[in-house]
């Protein structure tokens, strides 16, 4: 099977720009996650996608927003970029058991850099 | 705010030593993880804890976790420079479906 899937790998925006980050989960994966990692904060939880629909989502303003495609895929948009914003944003999907839950596989992530 | 700390945040040693990387919390956990990352890539899975009490091995690598579930620990027995890496603990709350709270991360460099 193939893994998870993030493109572009690498993105250079300015201040005030927005980005459009995707996410193919592995194939039979419903559950798509997105986490922010920097050198500071560390790993954070921004949101979960489910069946096309919110299931969680983390402290992060409203310029961070999500959407999940009927076929699984997820994107992940931020808007009125900020220097804070730069980090690598992981995308992981997952198999839910009746309970919600199941093993995290993470993608290679999308290092966004703004100047 | 539910917070998972991490220690050390640094650890350098020789190859052939053992080194042991906490996790702690103030809060209850339903399960804990613990992840291996390298540069450029997302977090692997090592183990997941569960039980309060429980221990996990994975060849050198032994896994705990407290029996009021609350902290764990990995230990890493004669280590090697292919354990260089950084490694992270992730713990999941009752009440927060399959959202990972994780810790800062224990980033190990094992020299030859």
């Amino acid at each position: 099977k193939a893994g998870v899937t993030q493109t572009p790998r690498y993105l250079i925006k300015t201040r005030g720009q927005q980005v459009t980050l995707s996410c193919s989960p592995i194939s039979g994966h419903r559950s798509v996650s997105w986490y922010q990692q920097t050198p500071g904060q560390g790993l954070q939880f921004l949101f979960e996608y489910f069946s096309e629909t919110q299931r969680n989502k983390g402290n992060f303003p409203g310029r961070f927003s999500g959407r999940q495609f009927s076929n699984s895929r997820s994107e992940m948009n931020v808007s009125t970029l900020e220097l804070g914003d730069s980090a690598l944003y992981l995308c992981a999907s997952s198999f839910l058991d009746r309970a919600g839950r199941g093993e995290q596989f993470f993608g290679p992530g999308t290092r966004l850099t703004v100047l | 705010t539910q917070l998972l700390e991490q220690s050390p945040q640094f650890l350098s040693i020789q190859e052939g030593e053992n080194l042991t990387v906490y996790c702690n919390s103030s809060s209850v956990f339903s399960s804990l993880q613990w992840y291996r990352q390298e540069p450029g890539e997302g977090p692997v899975l090592l183990v997941t804890v569960v039980t309060g009490g429980e221990v996990k091995k994975l060849k050198r690598l032994t896994f705990q976790f407290g029996d009021a579930r609350k902290d764990s620990s990995l230990h890493i027995t004669a280590a090697q420079p292919g354990d260089t890496g950084l490694y992270l603990c992730a713990g999941l709350w009752a009440n927060a479906g399959n959202m990972l709270t994780f810790g800062g991360g224990t980033r190990l460099m094992v020299k030859p």
